[in-house]
C-alpha cells in the first residue's frame, strides 16, 4: 500500500521568495517518487524524480527536492518564485521499480506567485 | 523522448451522446495505458489500466459498462464514455508507463463537458 500528503492545498509567494511545497508519503517498499506541474487544462509535466543514490534531486525550472527517508518526506523547493511558476503541483509515489506499476498522486498544491 | 498524444482536447456534448477519446503512444510501442480522471481542484483518480490484447482492469467503483476501454494496438488506447451526463464531466488523462524505472508519460489530457 502506499499513499501520499500534500501539507497545503494553496500556497502563496511571493516573486523573488522561496518557494517550499511539502510532501510525505508512505509505503511498504523502497519508494519512487516524482513531482508533477500542471497548469490550466493541460496534462502533467515531470518536474523531477528520486528512484535510487542521491537524495537531493534536480529537476526543470530550477526546482529540487530532497527524499529523507527517516522523515518519510519529498519537499519540492526552489530559491526563487518566478511569475511562471504559478501552477499545480503533484507529488506522487510509485512502489519500487517497473513502470508498470501504479503510481498514486497526492492531492496537489495550487501556487499562487504575487508580484 | 517519448511522447503520449491524446485526442480530442476538448469536447462539449448533449447528455446521452457516446463520447470516445484516444490516447497514442508516438515512437514506442505501449502494451499498458492508464486513464485518470481528475475532478476540479481534485488530484488524478486512477480509473482504469487498459491492457493490449486483452481486458482493461477497472479500479473499485468505476463503472465498465460506463467506460469502455479498448487497447486496439500497442500504439492506441481508446476511452468510450457511453451515454454521457453531465456528472461525467471532467478532465480525462491517459498515461504510458515509462521503460524500466522511467516514470509514466502523460497526454495532454480531455476536458469533457456534458450540457
Amino acid at each position: 500500500a502506499q499513499s501520499v500528503t500534500q501539507l497545503g492545498s494553496h500556497v502563496s509567494v511571493s516573486e523573488g521568495a522561496l518557494v517550499l511545497l511539502r510532501c510525505n508519503y508512505s509505503s511498504s517498499v523502497p519508494p519512487y517518487l516524482f513531482w508533477y506541474v500542471q497548469y490550466p487544462n493541460q496534462g502533467l509535466q515531470l518536474l523531477l524524480k528520486y528512484t535510487t543514490g542521491a537524495t537531493l534531486v534536480k529537476g526543470i525550472n530550477g526546482f529540487e527536492a530532497e527524499f529523507k527517508k527517516s522523515e518519510t518526506s519529498f519537499h519540492l523547493t526552489k530559491p526563487s518564485a518566478h511569475m511562471s511558476d504559478a501552477a499545480e503541483y503533484f507529488c506522487a509515489v510509485r512502489g519500487g521499480t517497473g513502470g508498470y506499476q501504479k503510481v498514486t498522486f497526492g492531492t496537489g498544491t495550487k501556487l499562487q506567485v504575487i508580484p | 523522448g517519448a511522447v503520449v498524444s491524446q485526442h480530442p482536447s476538448r469536447v462539449i456534448c448533449k447528455s446521452g451522446t457516446s463520447v470516445k477519446i484516444e490516447c497514442r503512444s508516438l515512437d514506442f510501442q505501449a502494451t499498458t495505458m492508464f486513464w485518470y480522471r481528475q475532478f476540479p481542484k481534485q488530484s488524478l483518480m486512477l480509473m482504469a489500466t487498459s491492457n493490449e490484447g486483452s481486458k482493461a482492469t477497472y479500479e473499485q467503483g468505476v463503472e465498465k459498462d460506463k467506460f469502455l476501454i479498448n487497447h486496439a494496438s500497442l500504439t492506441l488506447s481508446t476511452l468510450t464514455v457511453t451515454s454521457a451526463h453531465p456528472e461525467d464531466s471532467s478532465f480525462y488523462i491517459c498515461s504510458a508507463p515509462g521503460q524500466g524505472d522511467q516514470p509514466q508519460h502523460f497526454g495532454d489530457g480531455t476536458r469533457l463537458s456534458i450540457l
